[in-house]
């Protein structure tokens, strides 16, 4: 079976600041691991996953995720926050992707001017 | 050209009525899913088909019944609706077998509310 935890029900930044979404998740092989993110009233779009390649990998926007197998965690950073970065962000596993996705509960970012 | 298109994107209608939402992908994908996604903006899965043919059905209430005509298509019929029945639904499509990796891509959704 397979879990995510995304820790943080929100987050807020100022505009310009470091952004870090955690997410930590469960699987019982090795996972495939995603960031989706959604702006308000639209659908979910992939930001970036992590597919057994390397383990730090960069997404769209300037996000990327770092796959640390050690702590279970594949957290979301961006160096420096945009007001159009404010959403909700979901963090998903598969493992071996012949199981569905599983998600975690959703991260909202707000930014700050 | 629009990946994954649900229709309609907006649903207003009373307690007892049925509805329909049907979703079409234009992908290739053999895997198509339906999403619930409540207020506090969980996602639950509720159906998957593949090539036409249910694979998933989580403990979904049966006046809920998804049809697939082809893999290109899944609708959602819902029956009697009841006001828990008020949320987002987000139809998916994915590809499967070897080399999967389980990415989805998903509809705009479609947002549902009973009164």
């Amino acid at each position: 079976a397979q879990s995510v935890t995304q820790l943080g029900s929100h987050v807020s930044v100022s505009e310009g600041a470091l952004v870090l979404l955690r997410c930590n998740y469960s699987s019982s092989v090795p996972p495939y691991l995603f960031w989706y993110v959604q702006y308000p009233n639209q659908g979910l779009q992939l930001l970036l996953k992590y597919t057994s390649a390397a383990t730090l990998v960069k997404g769209i926007n300037g996000f990327e995720a770092e796959f640390k197998k050690s702590e279970t965690s594949f957290h979301l950073t961006k160096p420096s926050a945009h007001m159009s970065d404010a959403a909700e962000y979901f963090c998903a596993v598969s493992d071996s992707g012949y199981s569905t996705l599983t998600f975690g509960k959703g991260t909202m970012l707000l930014v700050s001017p | 050209d629009t990946a994954v298109s649900q229709t309609p994107k907006y649903l207003v209608t009373q307690m007892g009525n049925d509805k329909s939402i049907k979703c079409e992908q234009n992908l290739g994908h053999d895997t198509m899913y339906w999403y619930k996604q409540d207020s506090k903006k969980f996602l639950k899965i509720m159906f998957s088909y593949n090539n036409k043919e249910l694979i998933i059905n989580e403990t979904v209430p049966n006046r809920f019944s998804p049809k697939s005509p082809d893999k290109a298509h899944l609708n959602l019929h819902i029956n009697s609706l009841e006001l828990g029945d008020s949320a987002v639904y987000f139809c998916a499509s994915s590809t499967s077998g070897r080399g999967n990796t389980g990415e989805l891509f998903f509809g705009e959704g479609s947002r549902l509310t009973v009164l």
